[in-house]
């Protein structure tokens, strides 16, 4: 059964203060890893795709990347705006179907 | 461009009532998924689609009915709500892997409580 595992669970930073995600996945065969973006009372806003071990995508203050096992959302000097739920899923081509994590809570305070 | 659209918005159901949740999509998106969303247990898969007439299990499909007459839209029912159906249900879709850019996008959500 694929399993995708987010931590910390929550986070606070202070402004400028850069952190890391991480997303740890068990999947039998990986099509991709996706990040996504949650405000409270929103739906998901995509952020990234990653496919393959040793990618890096990049995106204003947000740059994520991919091991065999695991995904980083690394966060440099993050700004209140960037205060919301990140969610990492991941794409096995089992049906197509998106497997979540959690989420991690992050909040970036002044 | 509207993107995923679910209707309604909010709702508040008496137990045993029955209602149905539309998703519209207008990207011509071949796959459509319910998810139901509940704190601590991230975003669980209710049932999915991958093309116009079709329907299958997710994770939690108990409770719960899809139909999906028209490939723009797919409808996800309850017949006898249940307190532990209180949720918040997104829908969303992606397009055909075989022609890239595999995202799922998402709608608004439906804020559902069951007393």
């Amino acid at each position: 059964e694929d399993q995708v595992t987010q931590s910390p669970e929550a986070l606070r930073l202070q402004e400028g203060e850069s952190s890391s995600l991480n997303c740890s996945y068990t999947v039998s065969g990986l099509r991709g890893l996706f990040w996504y973006r949650q405000d409270p009372g929103k739906g998901p806003e995509f952020l990234f795709t990653l496919y393959s071990a040793g990618e890096e995508k990049e995106k204003e203050r947000l740059k994520a990347t991919l091991t065999k096992k695991e995904s980083f959302l690394h966060i440099t000097a993050p700004k209140p705006e960037d205060s919301a739920t990140y969610l990492c899923a991941v794409d096995t081509g089992t049906a197509s179907k998106l497997t979540f994590g959690t989420g991690t809570r992050l909040q970036v305070t002044l | 461009n509207a993107g995923v659209t679910q209707t309604p918005k909010f709702r508040v159901l008496k137990t045993g009532q029955s209602m149905t949740l539309l998703c519209a999509q207008d990207m011509n998106h071949e796959y459509m998924y319910w998810y139901r969303q509940d704190p601590g247990m991230g975003l669980r898969l209710i049932h999915y689609s991958v093309g116009e007439g079709t329907t299958a299990k997710g994770e939690v499909p108990d409770g719960y009915n899809v139909s999906r007459l028209k490939k723009q839209n797919f409808l996800l029912g309850l017949e006898s709500a249940a307190p532990s159906q209180t949720s918040v249900y997104f829908c969303a879709s992606r397009r055909n892997l075989k022609t890239g850019n595999t995202e799922a996008f998402f709608g608004q959500g439906t804020r559902l409580t069951v007393v």
